[in-house]
């Protein structure tokens, strides 16, 4: 079936870095969402793009947060600076349109030490 | 706002019995209601969906059916096997312009031998 592809798949990295997490969605899709998990639990929102635009971010997409698209290539999470708080494991996903499935990279696992 | 709810953090039980995960939700739109798998160290993946009133839903042995009535889309099986065992979150899409996703907090089912 469709994939959503996550590079890496662990990254450590020192508070105060940046990091982007790279997300390549499938094809043909057209909506395009990060999600943070801790501790393999509750999934949360944190944003959603479309048409090269955010949509709808959440309280936990903080100022230090960005996503871009640029000429239909990786669908970047950046983190600029990191803070302790900001491991977990993110997760990429995509749909076609509105209110249909969305599809699930496997996640980066984020370490902030 | 728009919520989902799900009661039960940990469900244990044996190969072989029924089981029922629950789910209600809060929206003011007209809702789509999905169940997601997650299983350990693996991407969820989309289980059953639906926005149509009491219509049941079935796939891979687990069937739902939403009721407007009570806002809710429990998620049932008649037969749990091991291989079931993993992580169950309800989600909930409002049926408006945006294209979030809401989860509730996740329900780990373990099923032992």
């Amino acid at each position: 079936g469709p994939k959503v592809l996550q590079i890496p798949s662990h990254q450590i990295i020192d508070m105060g870095q940046m990091v982007t997490l790279n997300c390549d969605p499938v094809s043909n899709h057209l909506y395009f969402y990060w999600y943070k998990q801790i501790l393999g639990q509750q999934m949360e929102f944190l944003v959603n793009f479309y048409n090269g635009k955010v949509m709808e971010k959440s309280k936990l997409f903080k100022d230090q947060f960005s996503v871009e698209r640029p000429d239909g290539s990786y669908f970047t999470l950046k983190i600029q600076p990191t803070a302790l708080e900001d491991s977990a494991v993110y997760f990429c996903a995509s749909s076609l349109s509105k209110n249909t499935e969305v599809f699930f990279g496997k996640g980066t696992r984020l370490t902030v030490v | 706002g728009d919520s989902v709810t799900q009661t039960e953090g940990l469900v244990t039980l044996t190969k072989g019995l029924p089981v029922m995960l629950n789910c209600t939700y809060q929206t003011t739109y007209s809702p789509f209601l999905f169940w997601y798998v997650q299983h350990l160290n693996e991407a969820p993946k989309l289980l059953l969906k639906s926005s149509t009133d009491n219509k049941r839903t079935e796939h891979q042995g687990f069937y739902a059916t939403l009721h407007k009535s009570s806002s809710s889309f429990h998620l049932q099986k008649s037969s749990v096997q091991l291989s079931d065992s993993a992580l169950y979150f309800c989600a909930l899409s409002e049926g408006n312009n945006n294209n979030r996703i809401f989860f509730g907090d996740g329900t780990q089912l373990v099923v032992k031998p």
